[in-house]
C-alpha cells in the first residue's frame, strides 16, 4: 500500500492563480480530510468528506473548494490564490469509525508558497 | 464547539527522564476520542496513541501512556525514559462526530 499520497510536494503561485492539491490514498478509508499547518497555529481543518459524494466545512473554509467523487481522491482546489494561504497542507485519510479505527494516516505533506 | 488547548508552546527535558505533555479539551458530547501525534523536523505527522471517551483504563503503547482524567478533561501524554528521538512537535486532538480538532502543540527538546 502506497498509503496517502499527495502532490505536488512543493508549489509556488502568485496571487490570483488557481490550482488543485491532489490527494489520494489506497486504504479503502471512508473518511479524508485536509489540514493547513501554520506556525503556532498547529493544524486546522479546512474540508472534511465522510464518504464519496459527501464533503462539509472544516474550521477555515474560506478560499478553497473540495469534491469527492471516489473513495480513493480528495483535492483541495483554490480559487483565486492569496498570500494568506501561504502554509503546509496535509491531507489525511482514516476508517471513519470510533475507536482505534479513526486514527489518522498522514499523507508527507504539500509546502504551498503565494508570492 | 469542541476546543483543545496545549498550554506548554515548549518544553526542555533531560535525557532518560519521564515527560509529562498537558492536554485539555473542551467539548459538551459523551461520546469522543483523544489523539496524540508526533511530527519530528522532517515534517510527517506520526500516531501515538488513542483513548475513547468510554475507556475505563488509560491507553498505553510502549514507553507512550495516556493519563486520562476525564472530570477534568485533561488528556495528558507521558513519555517514560525519553530518548534524543523523542524531540519533536506534539499535538493533541479529539475527535466528534467527523470533525477532528488539533491543539496548537508543544515542541520537546531533549536534552543529552
Amino acid at each position: 500500500n502506497a498509503g496517502v499520497t499527495q502532490t505536488p510536494k512543493f508549489q509556488v503561485l502568485k496571487t490570483g492563480q488557481s490550482m488543485t492539491l491532489q490527494c489520494a490514498q489506497d486504504m479503502n478509508h471512508e473518511y479524508m480530510s485536509w489540514y493547513r499547518q501554520d506556525p503556532g497555529m498547529g493544524l486546522r481543518l479546512i474540508h472534511y468528506s465522510v464518504g464519496a459524494g459527501i464533503t462539509d466545512q472544516g474550521e477555515v473554509p474560506n478560499g478553497y473548494n473540495v469534491s469527492r467523487s471516489t473513495t480513493e481522491d480528495f483535492p483541495l482546489r483554490l480559487l483565486s490564490a492569496a498570500p494568506s494561504q501561504t502554509s503546509v497542507y496535509f491531507c489525511a485519510s482514516s476508517y471513519g469509525d470510533r475507536g482505534d479505527t479513526d486514527t489518522q494516516y498522514f499523507g508527507p505533506g504539500t509546502r504551498l508558497t503565494v508570492l | 464547539a469542541q476546543k483543545i488547548t496545549q498550554t506548554q508552546p515548549g518544553m526542555f527535558v533531560q535525557e532518560k527522564e519521564a515527560v509529562t505533555l498537558d492536554c485539555t479539551y473542551d467539548t459538551s458530547d459523551p461520546s469522543y476520542g483523544l489523539f496524540w501525534y508526533k511530527q519530528p523536523s522532517s515534517g510527517e505527522m506520526i500516531f501515538l496513541i488513542y483513548q475513547g471517551s468510554y475507556d475505563q483504563q488509560n491507553a498505553t503503547e510502549g514507553r507512550y501512556s495516556l493519563n486520562f482524567q476525564k472530570a477534568r478533561k485533561s488528556a495528558n501524554l507521558v513519555i517514560s525514559a525519553s530518548q534524543l528521538g523523542d524531540s519533536a512537535m506534539y499535538f493533541c486532538a479529539i475527535v466528534r462526530d467527523d470533525k477532528i480538532i488539533f491543539g496548537k502543540g508543544t515542541r520537546l527538546h531533549i536534552l543529552p
